[in-house]
């Protein structure tokens, strides 16, 4: 079973309108971390934001917030008034803790391509 | 710029060659995690050394191995190298080992193997 699960593989949206990108995710770990990143067409990673599972309020970095439902196990990003610049691959990422004392390396989901249209 | 230094940027070579891959982490950081990005498998951790041991595996080939040296720069070896080797190799580091430890990518070497 997959570990992140993003179903959007694309999104078109419309520049200054907000935008949420789905994610959830599979762990039986109490205590897990759960990462946002963003790989524009030049092919870098970026990191945006992070959650963990034990936060008691929602990450918030910028224009980026993170909508964490802990009973759905879902994490959505979501993208406040876009831009252009914000059309990239956005990837969904988990660490487990107790699985490998936090040692263990990203799961990583297979992605959203979004596209700001302006 | 991640402060991640990773080269070559491209790589081409031929199936059955060798090739390694180079990673200079971010100043201080102790952890180096290699990540392959290809089409069909997506993103996946392969290997993490901390402060040059090697602290988790993960779906890394029998043909592939890394290690970290003393000057915390890492390298990835890749050999008897098959088609479906080709692919984005990133390297990242972070600090410290954390489950909260955001870890910064560099740009990634992509290698093509014809």
């Amino acid at each position: 079973a997959q570990k992140i699960t993003q179903t959007q593989p694309g999104m078109f949206v419309q520049e200054k309108e907000a935008v949420t990108l789905d994610c959830t995710y599979d762990t039986s770990d109490p205590s897990y971390g759960l990462f946002w990143y963003k790989q524009p067409s030049s092919g870098e990673m970026i990191f945006l934001i992070y959650q963990g599972s034990y936060d008691q309020q929602n990450a918030t970095e910028g224009r980026y917030s993170l909508n964490f439902q802990k009973a759905r196990k879902s994490a959505n990003l979501v993208i406040s008034a876009s831009q252009l610049g914000d059309s990239a691959m956005y990837f969904c990422a988990m660490r487990e803790g107790e699985s490998g004392g936090g040692a263990d390396g990203l799961t990583f989901g297979k992605g959203t391509h979004l596209i700001i249209q302006p | 710029d991640s402060g991640v230094t990773q080269t070559p940027k491209h790589l081409i070579t031929a199936t059955g060659q060798r090739v390694t891959l180079r990673c200079s982490p971010r100043s201080g950081d102790l952890s180096v995690y290699w990540y392959q990005q290809s089409l069909d498998q997506g993103l996946q951790f392969l290997i993490q050394y901390y402060n040059g041991e090697e602290r988790a595996k993960g779906n890394i080939l029998e043909r592939f191995s890394a290690q970290q040296f003393p000057d915390l720069h890492s390298e990835l070896n890749l050999s008897s190298l098959e088609l479906g080797d080709s692919a984005l190799y990133f390297c990242a580091s972070s600090v410290v080992m954390g489950m909260n430890t955001e870890a910064f990518f560099g740009q990634g070497t992509r290698l093509t193997v014809v």
